[in-house]
């Protein structure tokens, strides 16, 4: 089953380290999300492409947060200057877009912020 | 910004007993309405979605869900529930003529005892 990956699972970074994150969708996939997290909160959108084109960014995401997709395939999220508020689970969707909605997660990146 | 309400955060029920978690939304125009589900240990998965027709939708594993535009809800049913039901529902939002952000509520932490 090639479902949508999420590398690495854990990250463990000191304040003001940088991260980045890396998301590979399911293959045909045009369409993806990345999502944070936290305990006991729904999915809080972050960014949204549109094969290589982002398309749209939550006005909540910092500057010290930027996201590519390169080539319309995987994607990376990049965090600078981490703070201990930037602790969550990153997570990443994709879907087929105008022929359908659903949107297919991948099991989260959880960055930790010591 | 769309904002999408579960007022029910943790519900506990017997195996066999009839379940109805809650879920508004504050949008007043087209939506797609979407019942997602976390299991313990995996990642986000589709159990429903609404888009427009019939405002009773059926998912996977007996859920359903009803669309009642004038209440601006879209709650989720199971007559019977069991064990393996235990998980997290979450409820998202789209509102597709504004963009493609998805919204989800806090998420329903469900404990089925056997």
């Amino acid at each position: 089953d090639t479902g949508v990956s999420q590398d690495p699972r854990h990250k463990i970074t000191k304040r003001g380290q940088n991260v980045t994150f890396r998301c590979d969708p399911i293959s045909e996939h045009n369409r993806l999300y990345w999502y944070r997290q936290t305990l006991g909160q729904g999915p809080e959108f972050l960014t949204y492409f549109q094969n290589e084109a982002q398309l749209e960014k939550s006005r909540l995401l910092s500057d010290r947060f930027s996201a590519e997709r390169p080539k319309g395939s995987f994607s990376t999220l990049e965090i600078q200057r981490t703070e201990q508020g930037d602790s969550a689970m990153y997570l990443c969707a994709s879907s087929l877009g105008q022929i359908s909605y659903e949107q297919y997660f991948g099991p989260g990146t959880r960055l930790t912020v010591t | 910004a769309q904002s999408v309400s579960q007022h029910n955060h943790h519900v506990i029920l017997s195996e066999a007993a009839s379940l109805e978690l809650g879920c508004n939304y504050s949008y007043g125009g087209t939506v797609n309405l979407f019942w997602y589900v976390q299991y313990p240990g995996q990642h986000l998965q589709l159990l429903l979605k609404y888009f427009s027709g019939d405002p009773l939708v059926k998912g996977i594993k007996g859920f359903e869900a009803e669309f009642i535009k004038s209440k601006f809800s879209f709650n989720l049913r199971k007559p019977s529930v069991q064990w393996s039901d235990t998980a997290e529902y979450f409820c998202a939002v789209n509102a597709p003529n504004t963009g493609n952000q998805f919204y989800f509520g806090t998420g329903t932490s469900l404990t089925v005892i056997p």
